[in-house]
């Protein structure tokens, strides 16, 4: 079955600090799609950063990279610089050929300390 | 110029009642989801519309009826509210409905249900 493992329930990290939030996945499907979302205290669901099964490269957005190691099934975020305005929660998800929608992990939350 | 809209943001109601949340999106999108956030912060897919067609519905009570008048709407209807159901629910909606980049979903504020 798809699944998708964030084992880190907290992290901190001090300002300007580069930190990593961890992802791992499962499923036997060759055609995935790979995403990372932010949730602020304030509830929205925000798109960071997105990564596909046959990218040859890790994506990147601005601050936000993927570290994406397709052998050993995981998806990494890091985001250099921290800003306490990246205090938020931090959803890894999975969409996978033939299925209509995301698969979410648990979540782990970050805190930016100044 | 909000991507994806939803009302109402705050919705407390009592057990027993009937009630709706609508969600609108203004990017052209052919997808649109709907998806609960329970209180541990988990988020499960609950149906999803391809051009105004049913495409998933995950095991949920018939209590729930999703509604697409056209394909920038998808409403819920949620009968007989129970306890249980009070959480967070999304809307969302993509391009399309595969695992390239055009289809990431995009998220609606969110409707905070709480039921008494």
């Amino acid at each position: 079955a798809q699944k998708i493992t964030q084992t880190q329930p907290g992290m901190f990290v001090q300002e300007k600090e580069a930190v990593t939030l961890d992802c791992t996945y499962d499923t036997s499907d060759p055609s995935y799609g790979l995403f990372w979302y932010k949730q602020p205290s304030s509830g929205e669901m925000i798109f960071l950063i997105y990564q596909g099964s046959y990218d040859q490269q890790n994506a990147t957005e601005g601050r936000y990279s993927l570290n994406f190691q397709k052998a050993r099934k995981s998806a990494n975020l890091v985001i250099s610089a921290s800003q306490l305005g990246d205090s938020a929660m931090y959803f890894c998800a999975m969409r996978y050929t033939g299925f209509q929608k995301l698969v979410f992990g648990t979540g782990t939350r970050l805190l930016v300390s100044p | 110029d909000t991507a994806v809209s939803q009302t109402p943001k705050y919705l407390v109601t009592q057990m027993g009642n009937d009630k709706s949340i609508k969600c609108e999106q203004n990017l052209g999108h052919d997808t649109m989801y709907w998806y609960k956030q329970d209180s541990k912060k988990f988020l499960k897919i609950m149906f999803s519309y391809n051009n105004k067609e049913l495409i998933i519905n995950e095991t949920v009570p018939n209590r729930f009826s999703p509604k697409s008048p056209d394909k920038a709407h998808l409403n819920l209807h949620i009968n007989s509210l129970e306890l249980g159901d009070s959480a967070v629910y999304f809307c969302a909606s993509s391009q399309a409905s595969g695992t390239t980049s055009t289809d990431t979903q995009y998220f609606g504020p969110g409707t905070r249900l709480t039921v008494l």
